[in-house]
């Protein structure tokens, strides 16, 4: 079945560093793929999506490209604030999948100033 | 616009009780989904509604169930609770029944304890 893979957290940087939170899936077909965020004690929200090969999905200064050579969607940003710090969830959504989002495991993230 | 919303917000249960957890979609959205998010993890797809009828369900016991009303709202029932039924309930609601294209908007949640 379609599954998700993100890198292990936590990730730990400091301030205006720059971020890369790795993402892979394994689907049949050509899924939409999306960048969640949540954040302590919230409910999830949608940071950007993409939804065919090669598109970018940017917001608040993150972007994720849709590799389909690679099945690849890894998230980046080039200079986090302290503010950024949340948990990332990596999300796919098939056509074939019950109509379900399947998500990877999160990865928590941690700015210090 | 308000958002989607659920309630309550947070609930105490004792093991073999039944509890009702309410969501209200984004005005014009039909499609509202259900997901349980045990502390630390990924959500967990429990249902999907799309015009009042079910249109997927997840790898869940039969003591969940759900359903959505003519205003698309939509009610998640769990009976005979057991304590790994603690957890956070998300409620997502779709433009449309699918969510390819705009994904989903979801709740803050309902955090279910139960004792």
């Amino acid at each position: 079945g379609d599954s998700v893979t993100q890198m292990e957290g936590p990730v730990t940087l400091s301030e205006e560093a720059f971020l890369t939170i790795n993402c892979t899936y394994t689907a049949t077909g050509y899924p939409s793929l999306f960048w969640y965020v949540q954040y302590p004690g919230e409910g999830l929200q949608l940071l950007l999506k993409a939804t065919k090969a090669d598109d970018k999905g940017s917001n608040k200064g993150f972007e994720a490209t849709y590799r389909k050579e690679t099945t690849s969607f890894h998230l980046e940003k080039g200079s986090v604030q302290v503010s950024d710090s949340a948990v990332y969830f990596c999300a796919l959504f098939n056509m074939d999948s019950n109509y379900q989002l399947i998500w990877g495991a999160g990865t928590k993230l941690i700015i210090k100033p | 616009d308000a958002g989607v919303t659920q309630s309550p917000t947070h609930l105490i249960k004792t093991r073999g009780q039944h509890v009702t957890l309410r969501c209200s979609p984004i005005s014009g959205h039909k499609s509202v989904s259900w997901y349980q998010q045990v502390l630390g993890q990924g959500p967990q797809f429990i249902f999907q509604y799309y015009e009042k009828e079910e249109r997927g369900r997840g790898n869940f016991p039969d003591r969940f169930s759900a359903r959505q009303f003519p205003n698309y709202s939509s009610e998640l029932n769990v009976n005979a609770l057991l304590l790994g039924d603690s957890a956070l309930y998300l409620c997502a609601s779709s433009r449309e029944g699918q969510g390819l294209n705009y994904g989903y908007t979801f709740g803050s949640g309902t955090r279910l304890t139960v004792v």
